[in-house]
């Protein structure tokens, strides 16, 4: 595997449902990133973890919860979303999360949520 | 005021054309500017990373910044069917906020035979 993964790559569930979306990346980087993209509107930064520790919570609602056990890998946990989250969930990594140069962010392919 | 941004588009080219792609921005702030393009159903691919003003040439790809306009521009010469996708531009500062980007809300192109 290279650059970065997220599985699955399709995922439908209900509101009352529990699931998991996964992301590993296979670059070596220390900074890793969670966005929603919606249909018409840029891309929503949502977390940020940067050597393990979460360094950004944008604001997003508890029934979102990130997980980043190392550097490589990062969870995202849901439970009882709504249908407004449906929406292509992608993974990021960089470098670093200190920003300037060096730290470019490379994506995983997403995951396409529906929530019914 | 959006900090960022994009034309929709859609817009459509035929193949061999010159393609401009825009993106304004109001945020002083703002000193690494990018460009993603991102096919159908996967995850936005870097194309272009640049800092400050200037122009930055790849292949048939051009990024070019215009801070005291607070302008930025991807140029595609000969542009290929294979270049049909949605292209995001993104920026961000240097210091504070990390490694935060601000997107636009990119512009889908086709390029057509």
């Amino acid at each position: 595997e290279t650059g970065v993964t997220q599985t699955p790559r399709h995922l439908v569930m209900g509101m009352t449902n529990k699931k998991s979306l996964k992301c590993e990346q296979h670059l070596g980087h220390n900074a890793m990133y969670w966005y929603k993209q919606s249909a018409k509107k840029p891309l929503e930064l949502m977390f940020v973890y940067s050597l393990e520790e979460r360094v950004e919570n944008n604001s997003v609602p508890s029934r979102f919860s990130p997980e980043c056990p190392n550097s490589s890998h990062l969870f995202l946990h849901l439970h009882t979303l709504q249908p407004e989250d449906s929406a292509l969930y992608l993974c990021a990594s960089s470098q670093d999360g200190t920003g300037g140069a060096g730290s470019e962010q490379y994506f995983g392919p997403g995951t396409r949520l529906t929530v019914t | 005021q959006k900090e960022v941004e994009q034309d929709p588009g859609p817009l459509s080219v035929p193949e061999g054309a010159i393609v401009s792609l825009n993106c304004t921005y109001s945020n002083s702030a703002f000193q690494y500017f990018m460009w993603y393009r991102q096919y159908s159903r996967k995850g936005p691919e870097l194309l272009m990373y640049t800092y400050s003003s200037g122009n930055k040439e790849d292949g048939r790809f051009t990024a070019q910044v215009d801070k005291s306009s607070k302008y930025i521009s991807l140029f595609i010469r000969d542009s290929q069917p294979s270049d049909s996708a949605t292209y995001l531009c993104a920026m961000k500062g240097v210091t504070g906020g990390g490694n935060k980007l601000t997107f636009g809300t990119g512009t889908q192109l086709k390029v057509e035979l």
